[in-house]
């Protein structure tokens, strides 16, 4: 069976440090990736997506940047976080066309 | 921009009971899903309703899809407590299978 893993659960990170957030699925090959950002009762954000190694494609002019050096891991990462980047970020995948995505536990980020 | 908008924003009713919860959307779209995230989890795929499909059930769960209208409805029957959540549609961006649209999301809270 397939399974997503998020980590860290929570962080809490100064204003102005890196970030490296890390998702990997198992159980599948080639997944469609994706990063969402959901702020405290809003709806979720598309940050990114990736249907291959290598291919990301940005939804929103940020401070945030995404990688895919493995078929089945997807990180977020930031040089400098701002204050505007705490949020609950969650990684997702789905197969081929199919359109059901499934959603990992996600991670809990306050920037200080 | 989003494109589904779920109403009311939060609903508070008795176990038993049965809710409602609808979603209106401003493009054509290819299919509507609805997902369930219990606070601070990651998202739970419930459904799934093409626009071919008028209505589809899944246990409790009752989905309609009214394209004429841009607009769909889930009703859960026969709520119970472990039924609190926050419940979004999602809609298929631009016709594309890779990406989804989320709505804000209706909490739901069940009253034992």
């Amino acid at each position: 069976s397939q399974t997503i893993h998020q980590w860290p659960a929570t962080l809490v990170q100064p204003v102005g440090s890196p970030l490296s957030l890390e998702c990997t699925v198992e159980g599948t090959s080639n997944p469609n990736l994706y990063w969402y950002r959901q702020a405290a009762g809003r709806g979720l954000q598309l940050l990114f997506y990736s249907v291959g190694i290598g291919q990301i494609s940005s939804e929103v002019p940020q401070n945030l940047s995404a990688s895919r050096p493995q078929d089945r891991q997807f990180i977020l990462s930031s040089k400098k976080l701002l204050l505007s980047d705490s949020g609950f970020y969650l990684c997702a995948w789905s197969v081929g066309t199919q359109e059901t995505q499934y959603f990992g536990p996600g991670t809990r980020l306050l920037v200080l | 921009s989003q494109q589904g908008e779920e109403d009311p924003q939060a609903l508070s009713i008795q176990e038993g009971e049965n809710a409602t919860m609808n979603c209106s959307y401003k493009t054509s779209i290819n299919n509507l899903q609805w997902y369930r995230q219990n606070s601070g989890r990651g998202l739970v795929h419930l459904i799934l309703i093409r626009s071919n499909e008028r209505e589809k059930h899944s246990g409790r769960l009752r989905v309609t899809l009214d394209t004429s209208k841009k607009s769909s409805s889930l009703l859960i029957t026969a709520s119970r407590a472990a039924d609190t959540a926050s419940y979004f549609c999602a809609t298929d961006a631009g016709g594309s299978n890779y990406k989804l649209t989320f709505g804000k999301g209706t909490l739901l809270t069940v009253n034992p």
